[in-house]
Order: C-alpha cells, then structure tokens, then sequence
C-alpha cells in the first residue's frame, strides 16, 4: 500500500515557468513532509521540509504548500531553470523520524 | 545539515565475488541508518533498518544473507553483498536520520554496482 502518493510521474516546464509536484498521504499521524531532490547518479539531497503546524513554508524559489484537512501537500518551483532538472521526491514520517515512506517520484525537465 | 557519505561510489565485480559499501554519517551519530536499492527511473526501495549494536531489520523479499548489513558504531553501516549476481547491479543509496533536528534524514551519495 503506498503510503504517499505523487504526481505527476513526469513533467516539462518552460524555462521561468512554475513547476508544481503534488503529494497526498493517509496517515493522519505524519507530522514532518520533506522533499527531496535527485540529481541523476547522485543521492537524493533535502530540498525543504514542512511541518504540519504552517501551511506554507518558502526558501528561495522553493515553496511547499501544506492543506491538513485535504492531506495534500505540494512543492512549487518558481522561476523554474534548467538546472533543475532533476528527480523530485516528497516524503512523509511519524515524530520518531524512524520511518520514511516516500512518493514515487517526479521526473521534471526545464526546457530553455 | 548534516552530512552522510558512502563509499565506494562506483564499484564493478565479477559474478560471485563480495562487495562492501560502507556508509558513515561524519558529523553527527546515527544509532539507525536506512539502506535503499534504486533502479532507473524509480522510486528508492527500503531494503533494511540497519540498528546500532543489534541487527538490521529486512524489508519483505529481501534476502538478508546476499545482503549483509553490519551497523558496528554509531557512525558506520556497511552494506555486503554476497556472491553478486548481474541481477544484484543497481543503485544502493544509504541514509541517516539526523539526531541535531527530529525527522530530518540525510543520504549519501549512493553506490553504482555493476556486476560482470
């Protein structure tokens, strides 16, 4: 049973555009939504993370939108470039930090 | 943030050999460290928990005697595989749940094995 749910699996943006990757999880007990990106042959880095105390959460041109009720929670990338391009993953776990469960990836591609 | 390395990065081997990845967190210590395997194009695949002083926890369908986990200190888990098979090439990445910020969990950079 996936425990996070992502999608899209893939997606293509115009260089400037906003790319936008949405996850939805069950387990009302998650309590900390990381993102992950992954650049390829490499491992995958922490991009920004939320906790479910704000509903938003913004550094740079990354932003995580966060809707409790919904238990949905999304990654926007403003002003997307090039270098973007990489493997997006969200992630969800419990406050023991013991357990991750991750979506299945996002395979975003910025076009100049 | 903290940081995980792994090593080797990329590691080719005959059918039938052993291989050992290690992976060390280098600025903070990690009591349980989580092994992953990940083919192209996918999602990373839990295969175990490695914990500190007792052993690893398999995921289902994961053969814990090709993959030998050993956490021997709070800094360092080494992933063997045994007696590799070309089936065995993939993506192994490693990661560590960091103790300075509850929930944050760094990877390593992850190991490329190829088996001939």
């Amino acid at each position: 049973q996936q425990q996070v749910k992502q999608s899209p699996q893939s997606l293509i943006v115009q260089k400037g555009g906003i790319s936008i990757i949405n996850c939805a999880y069950e387990n009302t007990a998650f309590d900390y939504f990381p993102w992950y990106q992954q650049f390829p042959g490499k491992g995958p880095a922490l991009l920004i993370a939320i906790r479910p105390d704000v509903s938003e959460k913004k550094e740079g041109r990354f932003t995580i939108s966060f809707n409790k009720s919904a238990k949905q929670f999304s990654l926007h990338i403003m002003d997307s470039q090039p270098g973007d391009s990489a493997t997006y993953f969200c992630a969800a776990s419990k406050n023991t930090g013991n357990q991750f469960y991750f979506g299945t990836g996002t395979s975003l591609t910025v076009i100049p | 943030g903290a940081v995980v390395s792994q090593h080797p990065s990329r590691v080719i081997c005959k059918s039938g050999t052993s291989v050992k990845i290690e992976c060390r967190s280098l600025d903070f210590q990690a009591t349980t460290m989580f092994w992953y395997r990940q083919f192209p194009k996918q999602s990373l695949m839990l295969m175990a928990t490695s914990n500190e002083g007792s052993k690893a926890t398999y995921e289902q369908g994961v053969e814990k005697d090709k993959f030998l986990i050993n956490h021997a200190s709070l800094t360092l888990s080494t992933l063997t595989v045994t007696s590799a098979h070309p089936e065995d090439s993939s993506f192994y990445i490693c990661s560590a749940p960091w103790t300075g910020r509850a929930g944050e969990l760094f990877f390593g950079e992850g190991s490329r094995l190829t088996v001939l």
